[in-house]
Order: C-alpha cells, then structure tokens, then sequence
C-alpha cells in the first residue's frame, strides 16, 4: 500500500494563478521528496526537504513540512501552461533507496 | 551528462512470456532501484541494488528478479507475464537523498 496521500487528486486553474497541492503521510520519515511527471513518463526531481527542515524554496515552488502533522504542501506561484503535469510526493524512511509515493494531484494550467 | 537511461521505451508481450528491462544509471551513481506504476497511480517499489547486492524488496511475486552489473547497470526480469504486469517500470539511480528516474518502459500484456 501506499504511504503518502495527495490532495487534491485533481487541480484545474488558469494560467498566472498558483496552485497548492497537499499530502499527507503516514510514518516518520528522514526526507520527503516531490517529482513532477508529464504525459505518464519518467519523474522529474523537483525539491527535496529533510524532516529538520521546515520550509523550502525553488524558482516558482515552495515546499513546507510539518512533521507534527505527517503533512507537506508544494505551492506553484504563477503557474504557465508547462506545468500541466501530475505531481507525487514521496517519503523516505530507509534511505533513498525506497521511496514511498502517494497517488499523485493531476494539475491542469489553463491558457 | 546523460541521465538514467532505459530500454526499450515500448513493449508488446504475450501473457507467460519473459521480459528483461535495461537500465543505466547516471554515471557514478552505484544505486540502483526498480518501480514499477500502474495507471493512475503513484509508482511502486520492486528493488534495490547498490554494489551488485539486493538492498531492497518490495512486495512483489517471485516472477520479478533483477541484478546489476559491474557497471552499475541493472535488469529487471519478469517471468510469466500476466495481465496486469502491464504498467510503466521505472528506473532510479541515486547517490545520497535524492533519486533521478529514467524515461521508463511502457510495457503492455496481451
């Protein structure tokens, strides 16, 4: 089964606006990852935060974790028609080497 | 530099058949792991291998086995494809935290 949940399983906005996506895990974990896909092809790393980290920034993303609530959420600040994607968590908690991901936020851009 | 890199992209195969995946890994990454994700779904782990040793299983059936080479390249076998084998198989090489997948296999049984 899989570990980590993510809300919403489907995001629809119009391109400019952002877009914040939740999950939700279930065990401690040294680090949660999240990976972009397109069109059902390889992951693309987006960000990693470890569990002593509370808040992490990238370009457009902004990654924040709360360890107390077993949660995590990815914002996208002004989002582009390229972002079109689903995106997935995944913890880590025996290395990275086994990664745990949850179902996935199938997110739609606009034009 | 290249990046993980898996052949063949497509597959077609028969249910009972065998199939084997390829996958190299970013050069000096020494780990290797397999996924494997079905339709709408979030990818699943099958293994993991680092040094040529199995560091890693998931909970998958017998029929899946893998191995990694000298090289630090890995197989993934299948044996007595069923139906719902059909799924994209990811390949992820890693060194430290973070793991950098392949394009993957779609492989389809009929």
């Amino acid at each position: 089964s899989q570990q980590g949940e993510e809300d919403p399983q489907a995001l629809s906005i119009q391109e400019g606006e952002n877009a914040t996506m939740n999950c939700s895990y279930k065990t401690s974990i040294n680090n949660l990852q999240w990976y972009r896909q397109n069109s059902g092809r390889g992951l693309v790393h987006l960000i990693l935060i470890r569990s002593n980290e509370r808040e992490k920034h990238s370009g457009r993303l902004r990654v924040t974790l709360d360890t107390s609530k077993k949660s995590s959420s990815l914002l996208i600040t002004a989002s582009r028609a390229a972002d079109t994607a689903s995106y997935f968590c995944a913890t880590d908690y025996q290395g990275a080497q086994k990664l745990v991901f949850g179902q996935g936020t199938r997110l739609t851009i606009n034009p | 530099d290249a990046g993980v890199t898996q052949s063949p992209t497509h597959l077609i195969k028969t249910r009972g058949q065998h199939v084997t995946l390829r996958c190299s890994p970013i050069s000096g990454h020494k780990s290797v792991s397999w996924y494997q994700q079905v339709l709408g779904q979030g990818p699943q782990f099958i293994f993991q291998y680092y040094e040529k040793e199995e560091r890693g299983r998931g909970n998958f059936p017998d029929r899946f086995s893998a191995r990694q080479f000298p090289n630090y390249s890995s197989e993934l076998n299948v044996n007595a494809l069923l139906l719902g084998d059909s799924a994209l198989y990811l390949c992820a090489s890693s060194q430290g935290f973070m793991a950098f997948f392949g394009q993957g296999t779609r492989l389809t049984v009929v």
